[in-house]
């Protein structure tokens, strides 16, 4: 099983530019979520979605886009990176149900110049 | 809002030794869920143990066994027979007991870096 699958592993941008960090599932998960992780902090939540179609804001929503056209894929997009979105991003996927666990990713390293 | 502390930046341990990483938590809710995560350098977030406020009795997964104590708001991991395997950044997490998108989102603490000494 491919479980929670993100690309890049690793990214450097410069100030400015735009991005997309991919997310894709293939265990038919109705929940993804977006996470970042800064030095000395635990993960925050960026943005969510219960379902195709579906998102909603997270704890710190502000400078990211999200969409969810299908089940499978949950992008996340800057679109005019700053050095403050300089981060490990971590995408999750969850079975709907409360007692259902979280999956992760492995990580998105991403560094603005 | 819910926040989670864990108030060991570091911690070290002997192999073979036994380790306990605490954490606290504050909530207004009475069911929800609590669990620790492992990160290695690798990465990964990697799910070590989970307990559900409504039971009472402590959850064990192997060598790694949690102390929960639900009127002290207090979730400790302990690590026996330590293994340099276990050295990792350890996260402690809460999470709502209800069903529906927004209650799903994790809430973590900001993590306790074990090394475990050879």
């Amino acid at each position: 099983n491919a479980g929670v699958t993100q690309t890049p592993k690793f990214q450097v941008l410069k100030t400015g530019q735009s991005m997309t960090l991919q997310c894709a599932q293939d265990m038919n998960h109705e929940y993804m979520s977006w996470y970042r992780q800064d030095p000395g902090m635990g993960l925050r939540l960026i943005h969510y979605s219960v379902g195709a179609g579906i998102t909603d804001q997270g704890e710190v929503p502000n400078g990211y886009n999200v969409s969810r056209s299908t089940t499978e894929d949950f992008p996340l997009r800057l679109l005019s990176a700053a050095p403050s979105q300089t981060s490990v991003y971590f995408c999750a996927s969850k079975k709907g149900g409360s007692n259902q666990p979280q999956h992760f990713g492995d990580g998105t390293r991403l560094s603005i110049l | 809002a819910q926040t989670v502390t864990q108030s060991q930046p570091e911690m070290s341990v002997q192999e073979a030794e036994t380790v306990t990483l605490s954490c606290t938590y504050d909530t207004s809710e009475s069911d929800y869920y609590l669990f620790w995560y492992k990160q290695p350098p690798s990465r990964q977030m990697i799910l070590v143990i989970r307990q559900e406020a409504y039971k009472q009795q402590n959850a064990t997964e192997n060598r790694f066994s949690v102390n929960f104590q639900k009127a002290a708001k207090s979730f400790s991991l302990k690590i026996s027979d330590s293994q340099l395997g276990d050295a990792a950044m350890y996260f402690c997490a809460y999470r709502r007991a209800l069903s529906g998108g927004s209650n799903y989102k994790l809430t973590f603490g900001k993590g306790t870096l074990l090394t475990v000494n050879p």
